[in-house]
């Protein structure tokens, strides 16, 4: 199975600053990769798919870029609700599978 | 509006069995694959199971093969997880998740609030 290794754990930055997340696959995933947020006690919702495509009604702070196997997801400024955990997911091949997760929190 | 209300979680014995329910409402549920994401607690999210559009074409992560059953109801506007031979580690919410329209297996652009499942004597 493609395994996804997502760094760092956890950042911690400070509203306003960007953030710069980063996914790597054991194998080229080409660009088949998704980014989703995570927030406290609330369900995943989808950012990213298809490594830059943002999905519908999300902000332009939001970004995703890379290929093969390594990939970043942007958030150009962080708002107070960005605050959250935030996991890559392949399609490339079944399984299916995410990565660890990066928290980013408050400094 | 969209909503999946995923219903059917507990706690149950290890070896035992639960049967999860979701229920699709405010779009064309036959038109999407749909997926069952499980997270057990504090840690990341797994993907369980996905089926098409017409109940073909299912596949499942490993841990969960010959144990689990992905199946839908169309006219229902239900997808369902029956869930046998549970075991500790299957310990988890499980999500409800619909795969973006045109897509076979993901990306996931609509979530449920999930389900909790406890497995524990």
């Amino acid at each position: 199975e493609i395994v996804l290794t997502q760094s760092p754990a956890t950042l911690s930055l400070s509203p306003g600053e960007g953030a710069t997340l980063s996914c790597r696959a054991s194998q080229s995933v080409t660009n088949n990769l998704a980014w989703y947020q995570q927030r406290p006690g609330q369900a995943p919702r989808l950012l990213i798919y298809d490594t830059s495509k943002r999905a519908t009604g999300i902000p332009a702070r939001f970004s995703g870029s890379g290929s093969g196997t390594d990939f970043t997801l942007t958030i150009s400024s962080l708002e107070p609700e960005d605050f959250a955990v935030y996991y890559c997911q392949q399609r490339r091949e079944w399984p299916l599978t995410f990565g660890g997760g990066t928290k980013v929190e408050i400094k | 509006e969209v909503h999946l209300v995923e219903s059917g979680g507990g706690l149950v014995q290890p070896g035992g069995s639960l049967r999860l329910s979701c229920a699709a409402s405010g779009f064309n549920f036959g038109t999407h694959c749909m997926s069952w994401v499980r997270q057990a607690p504090g840690k990341g999210l797994e993907w369980v199971a996905n089926i098409k559009q017409d109940g073909s074409g299912i596949f499942y992560v490993d841990s969960v093969k010959g144990r689990f059953t992905i199946s839908r109801d169309n006219a229902k506007n239900s997808l369902y997880l029956q869930m046998n031979s549970l075991r500790a580690e299957d310990t988890a919410a499980y999500y409800c998740a619909r795969v973006l329209v045109d897509y076979i297996s993901t990306p996931f652009d609509c979530w449920g609030q999930g389900t909790l499942v406890t497995v524990s004597s």
